[in-house]
């Protein structure tokens, strides 16, 4: 079945430390998202990819990098530089053309600084 | 700019009550709008869409009409059970960008009660 996997689904960093979540879709989608979500509140966007090799700066990127050497894959690594990593991470994916399909989003990443 | 405003929550209520959630938006040109579902500890699930202006989006015994007059998108459902209790996301995607993000609002939270 196609999908899209985010791994660890639970993750310590320590202080200092750069920790990367993983992201892996094979529906063959265009785009691919990174989102935090903190306790009680909404979406944020931290990066976004439309095409190989190529990515944007969403909303709240400070802190945080990506790479998207494949379709099927945009890793998200959070920095030392972010202070307060804590949150739940949502990765997701969609197409570009043919009409508004809307995210197909993976189960999340909770990381928690030890 | 593109904007989702959803009504605050909690939303509490009884077995079998009807459920409204609000959902106004702000956007240029003719977005297609989303309503996403979140259960506790998991990823974000597309729960309807609309893509035009009177289309009506229905899934799982939950509906929304999509009015242009009134930029709403609001989340309707007969009769709710405890397995609804969940956070709600209205979404939307703007016609004139060719990004593929979806502008969320912040969530609104139901909670059923037997």
């Amino acid at each position: 079945d196609g999908g899209i996997t985010q791994s660890p689904k639970y993750l310590f960093r320590k202080e200092g430390q750069n920790v990367t979540l993983s992201c892996e879709q094979n529906l063959n989608h265009d785009a691919m998202y990174w989102y935090r979500q903190d306790p009680g509140q909404g979406l944020r966007l931290i990066y976004y990819s439309q095409i190989v090799n190529d990515f944007q700066k969403g909303d709240i990127a400070e802190g945080y990098s990506v790479s998207r050497e494949k379709k099927e894959s945009f890793p998200l690594t959070v920095t030392s530089a972010q202070k307060n990593p804590t949150a739940f991470y949502l990765c997701a994916s969609t197409f570009l053309t043919g009409g508004d399909y809307g995210y197909t989003f993976g189960s999340g990443t909770r990381l928690t600084v030890v | 700019g593109n904007s989702v405003t959803q009504m605050e929550g909690p939303v509490t209520l009884s077995e079998e009550a009807f459920l409204t959630i609000n959902c106004t938006y702000t956007a240029t040109g003719y977005p297609s709008l989303f309503w996403y579902v979140q259960y506790p500890g998991e990823g974000l699930q597309l729960l309807l869409k609309a893509t035009k202006a009177d289309d009506k989006g229905s899934n799982k015994g939950f509906e929304a009409t999509y009015r242009k007059e009134t930029t709403s998108f609001h989340l309707e459902k007969g009769s709710v059970q405890v397995s609804d209790s969940a956070v709600y996301f209205c979404a939307l995607s703007a016609s004139s960008s060719n990004t593929g993000k979806l502008i969320f609002g912040q969530g609104t939270t139901l909670q059923v009660k037997p």
